[in-house]
């Protein structure tokens, strides 16, 4: 079946340390994004990707980084700089063009706490 | 930039309808989006509005008035597993088609 796969499910960080959410998916979709949800709030964008070898920012972009060196791979990498990266990180694709509505589909997000 | 605003919590009973508000101003447009989110998961898709009026899907319909801003998602038949967060969310019209969150309407639908 076609969908989006994120790992780890959980995932616990010490204070300093660099981790990388996994982010793939084989729906064919040529955008990718990444949002962070907070407890009661919505869902605010960190990065998104259009095509491969290309990312732009979003509106949370400090403290993170990405890459898209493949078309079904967009991981997310929290780095040290992030000084409150404890949230659920949901990553999420897209069909781009016409044709549909091209809404998002989300993986089962990944639920990092720093400790 | 992207600016949406819908209730914090709504409660409603098994069976009944309800209407859950959306409004938004926007710098640019290019659809609304609703979708649902039960408690630790994943949002999942509901509906699509880009034109001004109403689009059913079952139980669920969702209206857009672009002049106004404004949307709202109706759920009729409740049922208890409807009880999760609603989110709102709009597209921009760049090449880029982000989409912007609102905070989430939580449902508790009892019995």
């Amino acid at each position: 079946d076609g969908g989006i796969t994120q790992s780890p499910k959980y995932l616990f960080r010490k204070e300093g340390q660099n981790v990388t959410l996994s982010c793939e998916q084989n729906l064919n979709h040529d955008a990718m994004y990444w949002y962070r949800q907070d407890p009661g709030q919505g869902l605010r964008l960190i990065y998104y990707s259009q095509i491969v070898n290309d990312f732009q920012k979003g509106d949370i972009a400090e403290g993170y980084s990405v890459s898209r060196e493949k078309k079904e791979s967009f991981p997310l990498t929290v780095t040290s700089a992030q000084k409150n990266p404890t949230a659920f990180y949901l990553c999420a694709s897209s069909r781009t063009g016409t044709g549909g509505s091209g809404e998002l589909f989300f993986g089962e997000g990944s639920r990092l706490t720093v400790l | 930039g992207q600016n949406i605003d819908q209730p914090t919590e709504m409660t409603a009973t098994e069976g009944a309808i309800v209407q859950i508000n959306c409004t938004y101003q926007t710098s640019g447009f290019n659809g609304l989006f609703w979708y649902q989110q039960h408690a630790g998961e994943a949002p999942t898709f509901l509906s699509y509005n880009v034109l001004d009026g109403l689009e059913e899907k079952g139980r669920f319909s969702s209206f857009l008035s672009r002049s106004k801003g404004y949307s709202y998602l109706l759920l009729k038949e409740l049922q208890m597993k409807d009880s999760a967060s609603y989110l709102c969310a709009v597209r921009d019209n760049t090449n880029a088609g982000k989409s912007t969150f609102g905070d989430g309407t939580t449902l508790t639908v009892k019995p």
